[in-house]
């Protein structure tokens, strides 16, 4: 079984760009979870995607967006990029609602870096 | 509230020595619990998970964690360090929501390093 996805695993912008980031999960999986991950604030959850519908945000700003499709891949959106928004994106995977002993799935990650 | 607190942030150990890396958690139901490791530059990848059965849970590479109620703790430990070991870990909680789908709740993380 292929494992979690994700494109690009690195990437360079300039501030005030925008970006999109994409993750496939585990064949079967409805649940795609997205984390900034920075040496100063750890892993931050950004926003959870169940069946296509957001289900579970974090303390971001505006300019993080993301949507899932039917085929349950994600992609998360960062608009007017600012320098801080440099970090590791984590995506996971979990087969969905309801299985709390159920373990998340990452993906290697996409290292963004905004200059 | 669910939480989730790593008591150190670094921990070093020489290679074929023990490891204890520290996990405390904060739950108003049974929780479901993990440890999860993370090399340079990579994603995390699953240890072992705590989920109401033995409260001993052996994982990949020699780990294993005691789930202990009545401390509130889940800390993992290994017998021998490998240089391969050097990577950061993080202890998880699985909190609900309602609606009836979890979350999981991430520690600080700790960063282990290995010395020959």
């Amino acid at each position: 079984k292929a494992g979690v996805t994700q494109t690009p695993r690195y990437l360079i912008k300039t501030r005030g760009q925008q970006v999109t980031l994409s993750c496939s999960p585990i064949s079967g999986h409805r649940s795609v979870s997205w984390y900034q991950q920075t040496p100063g604030q750890g892993l931050q959850f950004l926003f959870e995607y169940f069946s296509e519908t957001q289900r579970n945000k974090g303390n971001f700003p505006g300019r993080f967006s993301g949507r899932q499709f039917s085929n349950s891949r994600s992609e998360m959106n960062v608009s007017t990029l600012e320098l801080g928004d440099s970090a590791l994106y984590l995506c996971a995977s979990s087969p969905g609602q309801g299985v709390m002993n159920t373990e998340a799935f990452f993906g290697q990650g996409t290292r963004l870096t905004v200059v | 509230a669910q939480s989730v607190t790593q008591l150190d942030s670094h921990v070093s150990v020489s290679e074929g020595t023990p490891v204890l890396l520290r996990c405390n958690y904060s739950s108003s139901y049974s929780p479901s619990l993990f440890w999860y490791v993370q090399h340079p530059n990579k994603g995390l990848q699953l240890l072992l998970k705590y989920t109401s059965a033995a409260t001993l849970v052996k994982g990949i590479n020699g780990f294993e964690a005691e789930f202990k109620k009545s401390e509130t703790s889940f800390h993992l430990t290994k017998p021998s360090a490998h240089m391969s070991d050097a990577a950061e870990y993080f202890c998880v909680v699985s909190t609900r929501f309602s609606g009836g789908y979890n979350k999981l709740i991430f520690g600080a993380g700790t960063r282990l390093a290995v010395h020959p």
